[in-house]
């Protein structure tokens, strides 16, 4: 069964400063991935995606993420971070070729301070 | 265009109540899920459609309900309310469920005494 890990549940940085967030899937083809935000009390909006096209995806808000197969990562980046960036980022997966379920890694939740 | 919405948005149930939790989208999308979102969990599949009239189990299904009659709505059944099911419960929907991706519900927040 495929499955997402996202390593450490709380991240802090310092405005302006990089922003990571790690995400390991495991599957036996290379799925698609999927990063997500969730404000606080809100619902969540998609990020970016990376559906085979390129290696290196960017998305909304400053954010990108590289698809590596060899480390079957898709760690989330930012260069600069800002206040409105804190908020809890979930990565998700579905197999390409499967049956379409979307699978949420547990979270991680993004403190910037001043 | 007001995408997927979810009602209530608010709920608190007794144990042993029953409700039914709505989604409807109005983006003609084929695939749509539910799931429930609990500290530290992240979000788990609860039950899953591919189109109108079929519906499967994800990875918590016990204790819930769904039916699809039509591409629009996919509520979600709570047969017999148990403190466990206490969350924060997301609706989904997607045109493919492959690299579109899904787009959610505001969410309905259900709390069980």
């Amino acid at each position: 069964a495929q499955s997402v890990t996202q390593l450490g549940s709380h991240v802090s940085v310092s405005e302006g400063a990089l922003v990571l967030l790690r995400c390991n899937y495991s599957s036996s083809v290379p799925p698609y991935l999927f990063w997500y935000v969730q404000y606080p009390n809100q619902g969540l909006q998609l990020l970016l995606k990376y559906t085979s096209a390129a290696t290196l995806v960017k998305g909304i808000n400053g954010f990108e993420a590289e698809f590596k197969k060899s480390e079957t990562s898709f760690h989330l980046t930012k260069p600069s971070a800002h206040m409105s960036d804190a908020a809890e980022y979930f990565c998700a997966v579905i197999r390409s070729g499967g049956y379409n379920k979307l699978i949420f890694g547990a979270g991680t939740r993004l403190a910037v301070h001043p | 265009n007001a995408g997927v919405t979810q009602t209530p948005k608010f709920q608190v149930l007794k144990t042993g109540q029953s409700m039914t939790l709505q989604c409807a989208q109005d983006m003609n999308h084929e695939y749509m899920s539910w799931y429930r979102q609990d500290p530290g969990m992240g979000l788990r599949l609860i039950h899953y459609s591919v189109g109108a009239g079929i519906t499967d189990q994800g990875e918590v299904p016990n204790g819930y309900n769904v039916s699809r009659s039509t591409t629009e709505d996919f509520p979600l059944r709570l047969l017999s309310a148990a403190p466990s099911q206490t969350s924060v419960y997301f609706c989904a929907s997607s045109p493919s469920g492959r690299s579109d991706g899904y787009t959610f519900g505001s969410g309905t927040r259900l709390t069980v005494v």
